[in-house]
């Protein structure tokens, strides 16, 4: 059984700040892993992706992987309080086209 | 390029009735998945289809859901007989590559 966890929050991050959200993941044939950014009553909408150990960056996001200890995290530089919404990390196992396995989500809320 | 479409948007039937839910993907996108997402939780494959043929239907409970896609394009997904913890939302998303999943709005079911 695959399994994700993330800390459902709230997250609670004062505007201007570093938001720091973190997933752990069970299966260690995961290969791609995910960041979904969704707001209250609206669908899932990416972010980024990972495939490889260490960094990425993209703008004001940073995605980091660490396959060794099964751990995924997304920084958020510059918080805005239109960054507050559910953040839901996925894995897949495949070589991509696989369906993915989300956590529950972190509530994050950026505090004007 | 105009996004996944869904409908409807809304559903709310009582136990024991069956409901069906309707999706259009992005043009050319080979891959299409449904996902349940049940309120606080991360989204749950339950299909997914690569042209019209099935990949992965492992957590589709088959005794009462039921999916098609014909030709390659639309799907279809239903629910015979529903009942009261089949009340959530829809997701239906498409990919082109199997890399970025882009989803729909998604229904929005409740089930009484």
């Amino acid at each position: 059984q695959k399994e994700v966890e993330q800390n459902s929050g709230p997250l609670s991050v004062p505007e201007g700040a570093i938001a720091s959200l973190n997933c752990t993941y069970s299966d260690r044939g995961s290969q791609s892993f995910f960041w979904y950014r969704q707001y209250s009553g609206k669908s899932p909408e990416l972010i980024m992706f990972i495939y490889s150990n260490g960094d990425k960056e993209d703008g004001r996001f940073t995605a980091q992987l660490n396959k060794a200890s099964q751990y995924v995290s997304l920084l958020i530089r510059d918080s805005q309080p239109s960054d507050s919404a559910t953040y839901l990390c996925a894995v897949n196992s495949g070589g991509g086209a696989d369906g993915l396995t989300f956590g529950k989500g972190t509530h994050l809320i950026i505090q004007p | 390029e105009a996004g996944v479409a869904q409908s409807p948007r809304y559903k709310i039937i009582e136990k024991r009735q069956s409901v069906a839910f309707w999706c259009n993907p992005i043009s050319g996108h080979a891959t299409l998945y449904w996902y349940q997402q049940i309120l606080g939780q991360g989204p749950k494959l339950l299909i997914q289809f690569q042209n019209n043929g099935v990949v992965d239907d492992s957590q589709l409970p088959k005794d009462r859901f039921s999916a098609e896609r014909l030709k390659g394009v639309d799907s279809t997904l239903k629910i015979q007989p529903a009942k009261l913890e089949d009340s959530a939302v829809y997701l239906c998303a498409s990919s082109l590559a199997g890399i970025e999943q882009y989803f729909g709005p998604g229904t929005r079911l409740t089930v009484t």
